[in-house]
């Protein structure tokens, strides 16, 4: 069964600093890893998605890397913002789980000005 | 687009009563899917459709939970009845058909059983 584990829980850092999420998984065998943002009360948001012959993708300050073989992703986030406080969450779909997205704990963002 | 919507945004029964969340996707998504969120076990897929039909309900936890889709814009999932230990936020969220594709979420019921 895939588990997903998400270091730190939660992370509190001042405005303007670089930062990395980390997300790990048990089993290998992903046909895709995505990065997600979730505010408080309400739904997700997708972020990154990387398949599994990619080892990053970018968007704007997110960059998010993937190592499929050591079952690791971090997601980086340059110059943060207060605006960026929010959940992240990492999910992974296996190669043969159809649809099924398996998600961490998530870590939790504060970013004080 | 609206985005996928999900109704009510709130509900608060008694144990024992018949609970019925509504989710309408993203128009043109073929793929829908019902997640619960709760602290002790975060976020988790209860059942996936594709086409309206039901591919994946493994993460049904019981015979109390069931889902339907009668058309391509409508799903419900009910339970009957309801526990305390049911409290939770439900998520709704579509995606065009594919593994490789964005899922996009609703903003959640929040369901409280007293």
């Amino acid at each position: 069964k895939q588990e997903v584990t998400q270091i730190p829980a939660a992370l509190s850092v001042p405005e303007g600093e670089n930062l990395v999420l980390n997300c790990s998984f048990t089993d290998s065998a992903i046909y895709n890893l995505q990065w997600f943002r979730q505010d408080p009360g309400k739904g997700l948001t997708s972020l990154l998605l990387i398949q599994s012959s990619q080892r990053e993708q970018t968007s704007g300050r997110l960059n998010a890397s993937l190592d499929k073989s050591s079952g690791r992703s971090t997601l980086y986030i340059a110059a943060s913002q207060p605006g960026d406080s929010a959940t992240y969450l990492c999910a992974v779909t296996g190669e043969t789980s159809g649809s099924r997205l398996t998600f961490g704990e998530g870590t939790q963002l504060t970013v004080n000005p | 687009d609206a985005g996928v919507i999900q109704s009510p945004r709130h509900e608060v029964t008694e144990m024992g009563q018949e609970v019925t969340l509504r989710c309408k996707p993203i128009s043109g998504h073929n793929s829908l899917f019902w997640y619960r969120q709760t602290m002790m076990r975060g976020l988790e897929l209860l059942i996936y459709f594709n086409n309206n039909v039901p591919i994946d309900d493994s993460g049904m936890p019981e015979d109390r939970f069931s889902a339907k889709m009668p058309n391509a814009s409508f799903s419900t999932l009910k339970i009957q009845p309801s526990e305390p230990r049911d409290s939770a936020v439900y998520f709704c969220a579509s995606s065009i058909q594919g593994a490789h594709r964005t899922q996009y979420f609703g903003p959640g019921t929040r369901l409280t059983v007293l």
